[in-house]
C-alpha cells in the first residue's frame, strides 16, 4: 500500500519567498506530525494534528511558520518569509490512532528545503 | 524536558562484526523508547521499540535493544553486521500519554567489506 508522501522532495526558494510543503498521510491516520530535520540533527518535533485539530504547535519555531490539514487529510507547511535558518528537511509523519505515545509514527521521505 | 543523546557520530564495523549503537535517556518516568533506520533517500523506519512488555526487545532486521532502567539506556545491538546496515539510526523518546517523539542527534553506522 501506498506509505505517506511529501511534495516537492526538494525546493529552493530565495530569502524572503513563501513556501508550501504538502503531505499527504496513509488514507485513515488520523495523527498527523511535522518534524524539522536540520542537518546533522535529528529531527525536531512542530506540530500535531488530530484530524483536522491542530492540537499542538508548540514546535513552530516563529510565527512565520503555518500549518493546516483543513478536511482530515493532506497537511501544508507553510512558511513565510523564509530565512536561511529554515534551511532544513521537513518531515511529514501519521499514525492510525488518536493516542500515539507507544505506537509507531509513519514517516515521509520528507521535503528538502534550502533557502539562498 | 525528555532528552536523548547517541553517543558517537559515526560508527565503522567489519561486515559480520557486532554493531553497538548507543542510547541513553533521560526520563523522569519510564518512556517509551524507539529505535528508527533511515536509508537514503527514504522515511525514517521503526526498527523497533520498547513499552514497558519487556526489556529485551526484538526488531527487524536482526536487531535488538534493551532497556536499562538503572543506567537510562537503551542501546541497540545486532549480532553480524551486513553491508545492509549502513543508514543512519535514531534513538527516539515519547512521554507516556504524549503524541511526538523527541530524537537523538543521529548514528551513522558504516560497514566495511
Amino acid at each position: 500500500g501506498a506509505g505517506v508522501s511529501q511534495s516537492p522532495r526538494y525546493k529552493v526558494a530565495k530569502r524572503g519567498q513563501d513556501v508550501a510543503l504538502r503531505c499527504d498521510p496513509i488514507s485513515g491516520h488520523v495523527s498527523l506530525f511535522w518534524y524539522q530535520q536540520a542537518l546533522g540533527q535529528g529531527p525536531e518535533f512542530l506540530t500535531y494534528f488530530q484530524n483536522e485539530a491542530q492540537l499542538d504547535k508548540s514546535g513552530l519555531p516563529s510565527d512565520r511558520f503555518f500549518a493546516e490539514r483543513p478536511e482530515g487529510s493532506v497537511s501544508t507547511l507553510k512558511i513565510q518569509r523564509t530565512q536561511q535558518e529554515d534551511s532544513a528537511v521537513y518531515l511529514c509523519a501519521s499514525s492510525p490512532v488518536l493516542i500515539v505515545a507507544y505506537n509507531e509514527q509513519f514517516f515521509g521521505p520528507g521535503t528538502r528545503l534550502t533557502v539562498l | 524536558a525528555q532528552s536523548v543523546t547517541q553517543l558517537g557520530s559515526h560508527v565503522s564495523v567489519s561486515e559480520g562484526a557486532l554493531v553497538l549503537l548507543r542510547c541513553n535517556y533521560s526520563s523522569s518516568v519510564p518512556p517509551y523508547l524507539f529505535w528508527y533506520v533511515q536509508y537514503p533517500n527514504q522515511g525514517l523506519q521503526l526498527l523497533l521499540k520498547y513499552t514497558s512488555a519487556a526489556t529485551l526487545v526484538k526488531g527487524i532486521n536482526g536487531f535488538e535493544a534493551e532497556f536499562k532502567k538503572s543506567e537510562t539506556s537503551f542501546h541497540l545491538t545486532k549480532p553480524s553486521a551486513h553491508m545492509s546496515d549502513a543508514a543512519e539510526y535514531f534513538c527516539a523518546v515519547s512521554p507516556e500519554y504524549g503524541n511526538k517523539l523527541v530524537f537523538g542527534a543521529g548514528t551513522i553506522l558504516r560497514v566495511k567489506s
